[in-house]
């Protein structure tokens, strides 16, 4: 069974930068794309951008280009999201999601989610 | 790029069905068949019900049904039953390897 472990929550200022985590086991790592999602007190899910560890080719949503960094650890089957320059509206749940094999666009499997909140 | 645009809530009667839009543009919804619909309870991670427009993962209840007609896509739940009432999002991929997600939709069971 396939599951998707994040790191704990975090409290950041505003300016400043998060480094989420998201360790995969249960399955094969590499070839599957793994691909962020926030979700804003209240509000609705976004899609941030993705990475395939395999390939390393990453895809991001306009919004996000120049600000998030995806990376992936093969060894340690771990995908990292980095959020810089953080504003008090990036205050939200950040979640991982697996992509299903041949599927890039179905979310399989999620992880528990990160609290990330801004605050001066 | 815009969210995909759902009705904020929609309600039924226990054993009524209802439907839940879902509507894009023929650069995502109508340009693609990458469609896909996620229950969501209050604190916790979306689930995936429907992908593929139509098609359920195994364990998904059969009362659950996606569909798509040009720009809109449609999820239906049939039977409703009070463990349905939830948040529900549909996605789609835009063409330009990037996905938009729904605004949401809030079902409460009457």
């Amino acid at each position: 069974q396939v599951q998707l472990v994040q790191s704990g929550a975090e409290v950041k200022k505003p300016g400043s930068a998060v480094k989420v985590s998201c360790k995969a086991s249960g399955d094969t790592f590499s070839s599957n794309a793994i691909s962020w999602v926030r979700q804003a007190p209240g509000q609705g899910l976004e899609w941030m951008g993705s990475i395939i560890p395999l390939s390393g080719t990453r895809n991001f949503a306009q919004k996000f280009r120049g600000r998030v960094t995806i990376t992936a650890d093969e060894p340690t089957s771990t995908v990292y999201m980095e959020l810089n320059s953080l504003r008090y509206e990036d205050t939200a749940v950040y979640y991982c999601a697996r992509s299903a094999s041949g599927d890039w666009a179905r979310f399989d499997y999620w992880g528990q989610g990160t609290l990330v909140s801004v605050s001066s | 790029q815009s969210a995909l645009s759902q009705p904020a809530s929609v309600s039924g009667s226990p054993g009524q069905s209802i439907t839940v839009s879902c509507t894009g543009t023929s650069s995502d919804v109508g340009g693609h068949d990458y469609v896909s619909w996620y229950q969501q309870y209050p604190g916790k991670a979306p689930k995936l019900l429907v992908y593929g427009v139509s098609k359920r993962p195994s364990g998904i209840s059969n009362r659950f049904s996606g569909s798509k007609s040009g720009n809109t896509a449609s999820l239906t739940i049939s039977g409703l039953q009070a463990e349905d009432e939830a948040n529900y999002y549909c996605s789609s991929y835009t063409g330009s390897a990037t996905l938009l997600f729904g605004g949401g939709t809030k079902v409460t069971v009457l």
